[in-house]
């Protein structure tokens, strides 16, 4: 049974740190991994799309990596900014539709 | 439109209601899917269409729960004689054609039953 992990559950560090959001599978057999931000009562952005083929991502300043044979993933922001705090999720697509979410990780940037 | 769209964005209703929850895909989506969200937990599967027909339904927790898309595009989740325990955030999603595509997520529907 596919199993998600992210750690740390929370992480506060002060604005302009780079820091790393961590997410673990238990099953290397996906088709995809996808991580997402989700601010206060609102629903989920997705950020960025890694297919099984590929080992990373960029958008802007975030850059996520997927390691399958270790099944882990990580959310690399870089130049973190008061505007990136949000709770952060990662999912995992296995050989059918459905997504195994993880818990996630609720940042805080400190001005 | 430009992204998912659900209505309304908050229910609050009695215990034994019948409530409806509206989702409007992102135009030419073929897939849509229905998860719930409870505080502090990742989404959890409800079902999964793709075009008109449900894929798959495995994720409603019991016979009380329904869900439609007649046309291929707007979805309606149905929620027979709630329950204190139905409360939780409904957040739908589209994706295009392919299932390993990319999921776009609606603002959800914040359901609170008292």
């Amino acid at each position: 049974k596919q199993e998600v992990t992210q750690i740390p559950a929370a992480l506060s560090v002060p604005e302009g740190e780079n820091l790393v959001l961590n997410c673990s599978f238990t099953d290397s057999a996906i088709y995809n991994l996808q991580w997402f931000r989700q601010d206060p009562g609102k629903g989920l952005t997705s950020l960025l799309l890694i297919q099984s083929s590929q080992r990373e991502q960029t958008s802007g300043r975030l850059n996520a990596s997927l390691d399958k044979s270790s099944g882990r993933s990580t959310l690399y922001i870089a130049a973190s900014q008061p505007g990136d705090s949000a709770t952060y999720l990662c999912a995992v697509r296995r050989s059918n539709y459905q997504l195994i979410w993880g818990a996630g990780t609720k940042l805080i940037i400190k001005p | 439109g430009a992204g998912v769209s659900q209505t309304p964005s908050n229910k609050v209703t009695e215990k034994g209601k019948y409530v409806e929850l509206r989702c409007d895909p992102i135009s030419g989506h073929t897939a849509l899917y229905w998860y719930r969200q409870s505080l502090g937990q990742g989404p959890e599967f409800l079902i999964y269409f793709q075009g008109t027909g449900a894929a798959d339904d495995s994720g409603l927790p019991n016979d009380r729960f329904f869900a439609v898309r007649p046309e291929g595009s707007v979805s309606t989740l149905k929620i027979q004689r709630t329950e204190r325990g139905d409360s939780a955030v409904y957040l739908c999603a589209s994706s295009p054609s392919t299932w390993t595509g990319e999921l776009f997520f609606g603002e959800g529907s914040r359901l609170t039953v008292l």
